[in-house]
């Protein structure tokens, strides 16, 4: 039973469209995150939500947006797809403050 | 400033060699401190934290590192690089204060057969 999922594995688009990423942890967590990616490997950190509230919010372009249903769930939405987009998008989960954090297996976002 | 540094860029080993990978922060707090590893193509994997106690912490796959206070460094540890070893490594600080982590640059792990 994998513990952080996300939808879709691969994603490829062209410039201008909108597309989404789904993740769901099943952890019992109540703190989710997005991270990017990009190919050097760096890990940027983007949104965080507690309990469905929105607690990190790095400077990120408008075009993204979070929304977590539940706080089981965190999604991101893009909007007017970037060349600049494409990377690895992970999803995490962790028990709050401190605590460690466990990772999706990626989306990696190409746009063409 | 708070943040992160892993020196090495890349490191090659020859299997059966010993690894340490090191891991550099800066943290105004008490630190809690991760290492994880990222496979190609997967999402990254937690292999130890260290939180407090015994400086020393073992954790996954043979993996071990070193709390070492006066210098700041978190620096982990192998006895024996096996082939799947090979991957990216990377180190994270964190504290009871924040649900941030902070991650470093990353290392990338060879292995010579």
């Amino acid at each position: 039973d994998t513990a952080v999922s996300q939808t879709p594995k691969y994603l490829v688009t062209q410039m201008g469209n909108d597309k989404s990423i789904k993740c769901e942890q099943n952890l019992g967590h109540d703190t989710m995150y997005w991270y990017k990616q990009d190919s050097k490997k760096f890990l940027k950190i983007m949104f965080s939500y507690n309990n469905k509230e929105l607690i990190i919010n790095e400077t990120v372009p408008n075009r993204f947006s979070p929304k977590s249903p539940d706080k089981a769930h965190l999604n991101l939405h893009i909007n007017s797809l970037e060349l600049g987009d494409s990377a690895v998008y992970f999803c995490a989960s962790s028990g709050g403050k401190g605590y460690e954090q466990y990772f999706g297996p990626g989306t990696r976002l190409t746009v063409t | 400033a708070q943040s992160v540094t892993q020196p090495d860029i890349h490191i090659t080993v020859s299997e059966g060699a010993s690894l340490e990978l090191r891991c550099n922060y800066s943290y105004g707090a008490t630190p809690y401190l991760f290492w994880y590893v990222q496979s190609p193509g997967q999402g990254l994997q937690l292999l130890l934290k260290y939180f407090s106690g015994d400086t020393l912490v073992q954790g996954i796959k043979g993996f071990e590192a070193e709390f070492k206070r006066s210098q700041s460094s978190f620096n982990l540890r192998k006895p024996s690089v096996h082939w799947s070893d090979a991957a990216e490594y990377f180190c994270a600080v964190g504290g009871d204060s924040s649900y941030k982590l902070i991650f470093g640059s990353g290392t990338r792990l060879l292995v010579r057969p």
